[in-house]
């Protein structure tokens, strides 16, 4: 199994541009999360899906935005850039039941630098 | 919310123990830790739930104290692999959302 796979690996993007960052999980879970890490600051959920066709917000979703059609995909389109979105992103999945904690596995991580 | 971790940063020798603590102000049910290489992605370590439970995982374990909304992790006869940054996530509610601390990086040396 692949687990979950993210791209592109890295990516520069000038002010202004938009792009979408992929992410498909072959585990067939039912959440899917998008964080990104700042140096020294750890992990900020951005969204999260509960199911296919549900996502809710997380702790830093401005700027950002999700959807979620089917069970493996779940990506995350960035609209207009800004320096303040450089960052390193994960997508992370898990399958969660209510009093039943599973770990989440994370992709390897989008590299991103808006200039 | 967020979790706070202690401590910042710690160096070892091999065959050393440390500890990390992850202290919360909300009532946790569930604590998550992960380690994280430069460069690399969170590798899932072990969850602890509610109910002041030790989980073991190598010769690293944690442990839960849900009335001080408190986790530690603890590190035994350190290894040079154990070097990495480590995270603990906390879930309040049993959502399946976390959220993360700012790290502890580990270095070990020889």
């Amino acid at each position: 199994n692949a687990g979950v796979t993210q791209t592109p690996k890295f990516r520069i993007l000038k002010i202004g541009q938009s792009m979408t960052l992929q992410c498909t999980q072959d585990m067939n879970h039912n959440y899917m999360y998008w964080y990104r890490q700042d140096p020294g600051m750890g992990l900020k959920l951005i969204y999260y899906s509960v199911g296919a066709g549900i996502t809710d917000k997380g702790e830093v979703p401005n700027g950002y935005n999700v959807s979620r059609s089917t069970t493996e995909d779940f990506p995350l389109r960035l609209e207009l850039a800004a320096p303040s979105q450089t960052s390193v992103y994960f997508c992370a999945s898990s399958y969660h039941q209510t009093g039943k904690n599973q770990p989440q596995h994370f992709g390897d991580g989008t590299r991103l630098s808006i200039l | 919310q967020q979790p706070v971790q202690s401590p910042q940063a710690v160096i070892l020798r091999e065959g050393e123990d440390a500890v990390i603590n992850c202290s919360s102000s909300k009532a946790l049910y569930s604590v998550h830790w992960y380690r994280q290489k430069h460069g690399e992605a969170p590798v899932f370590l072990m969850i602890l739930l509610k109910g002041g439970e030790q989980k073991g995982h190598e010769k690293i374990s944690a442990s839960f104290n849900e009335k001080k909304q408190q986790s530690s992790l603890y590190l035994t006869a350190s290894q040079l692999s154990y070097s990495g940054t480590y995270f603990c996530g906390t879930e309040v509610g049993s959502q399946g959302n976390l959220i993360f601390g700012k790290g502890t990086k580990l270095s070990v040396k020889p």
